[in-house]
């Protein structure tokens, strides 16, 4: 089973700076990556998959890197509604299976 | 409006049964794969399982801790996913969620499961 670690659990920030947020697999799920940013009350939402290609209507501030087993989450100038859980997520394809990691709790500073 | 609604949570006793349904609208429901997600109060994402859409054969995969207790089904006909849980354990309890495709690009806002005595 592949195990997803991101770091780090906690990252605090204010508006406007950079967020740099990092997942690590055990090993490689080649580019089958996902983000999704989750706020309190609410479901998750899909921002990155395969890596690096942004979902429907997610702002370009957001970013993704990667690939075999160490993957980025970049969010260029946070905005007040970025503070939030960011989770990764990974694809695997026999036997199919899907993988969450721990998440990244980005708050304000 | 592209939604999916999830209904069917509730409190239920160990060991007994619920069923959780997903109804979907706003898109072609049977073209989808579709996939439930849990997330126990104050915890991270688990992926449950998921059910391949018809022209992939409909099959289903499951999370080692669910397999044996839980099934996916889904009625295209309906655009309605399902989630019968069986032997239901304290630590079942969760908000559950429905999502769509491979890349989990939709979600419903989630129905809670407590199982408690």
């Amino acid at each position: 089973e592949i195990v997803l670690t991101q770091s780090p659990a906690t990252l605090s920030l204010s508006p406007g700076e950079r967020a740099t947020l990092s997942c690590r697999a055990s090993q490689s799920v080649s580019s089958y990556l996902a983000w999704y940013q989750q706020k309190p009350g609410q479901a998750p939402r899909l921002l990155i998959y395969d890596a690096s290609n942004r979902a429907t209507g997610i702002p370009a501030r957001f970013s993704g890197s990667g690939s075999g087993t160490d993957f980025t989450l970049t969010i260029s100038s946070l905005e007040p509604e970025d503070f939030a859980v960011y989770y990764c997520q990974q694809r695997s394809n026999w036997p199919p299976r899907f993988t969450f990691g721990p998440g990244t709790k980005v708050d304000i500073k | 409006e592209v939604q999916l609604v999830e209904s069917g949570g509730g409190l239920v006793q160990p060991g007994r049964s619920l069923r959780l349904s997903c109804t979907a609208s706003g898109f072609t429901f049977g073209d989808y794969a579709m996939s439930w997600v849990r997330q126990a109060p104050g915890k991270g994402l688990e992926w449950v399982g998921f059910i391949r859409s018809k022209a992939y054969g409909g099959t289903t995969e499951y999370a080692a801790s669910v397999k044996g207790r839980f099934t996916i089904s889904r009625d295209d006909s309906k655009s309605i996913a399902y989630l019968q849980m069986n032997s239901l354990k304290t630590e079942d309890t969760a908000v559950y969620y429905c999502t769509r495709g491979w890349y989990f690009d939709l979600w419903g806002r989630g129905t809670l499961v407590t199982v408690s005595s």
